[in-house]
């Protein structure tokens, strides 16, 4: 059975960092593809970042480019998101999921239940 | 403003068919396949739908979905009380190189 279980949210002051990670079990962590989709209270979803399964491919929202650097450990089965400058807009429960496949176009068959990450101002 | 639009809301009695409509563009439903996701009261998401039509193991078959240009369509027959859920779509874009979801449909069961 897949199982993501994702971590290191908290409350976090505007301007800093956080590092969120999600463990992966399940499947053979290093052949997928994964990505980071948030959802802000009483919000819809929003697609934050994607990783392919050798990590050659990074891909990104406009709304966290240049602030929000995903990456990944295959040998400790792991997706981090690493979030510098933080605004308020980033406040959300964010979720990580595992694509189908290995690219990053592979549509989310797997996801956790998510880490929420507050941020005061 | 999301880049697929969906409707924010939709209704339906136990055992009608109610449809689920997501617009976009050429650069992301008309060029890609569309995915349907379903979220449960205070659960994660899960994948409904994938490659426009396809179900998951699993997944009821009173569940379906299609593609047609630039619009999406997700259908429930024989809704049931349990599919009281938000459903949202979702595409890859060609134009800003990553995936744009829907603002999301709640669904509710009368």
């Amino acid at each position: 059975e897949v199982q993501l279980v994702e971590s290191g949210g908290g409350l976090v002051q505007a301007g800093r960092s956080l590092r969120l990670s999600c463990v992966a079990s399940g499947f053979t962590f290093e052949d997928y593809g994964m990505h980071w989709v948030r959802q802000a209270p009483g919000k819809g979803l929003e697609w934050v970042a994607g990783i392919s399964w050798n990590g050659g491919s990074q891909v990104y929202a406009d709304s966290v480019k240049g602030r929000f650097t995903i990456s990944r450990d295959d040998a400790k089965k792991s997706l981090y998101l690493q979030m510098k400058n933080v605004k308020s807009e980033d406040t959300a429960l964010y979720f990580c999921a595992k694509a189908q496949q290995s690219s990053v176009v592979d549509h989310f068959d797997s996801w956790g239940q998510g880490t929420q990450v507050i941020v005061s101002s | 403003q999301s880049v697929l639009t969906q409707p924010p809301s939709a209704s339906g009695t136990p055992g009608q068919r109610v449809t689920i409509s997501c617009s976009g563009s050429s650069s992301n439903i008309g060029s890609n396949s569309v995915d349907w996701y379903q979220q449960l009261p205070r659960t994660a998401p899960k994948v409904l739908i994938y490659v426009n039509s396809q179900r998951p193991s699993g997944v009821p078959d009173r569940f379906s979905g299609s593609k047609s240009g630039t619009s999406a369509s997700l259908v429930i027959s024989g809704l049931q009380s349990e599919d009281e859920a938000d459903y949202y779509c979702a595409a890859w874009d060609d134009n800003v190189n990553h995936w744009v979801f829907g603002g999301g449909t709640k669904l509710t069961v009368l």
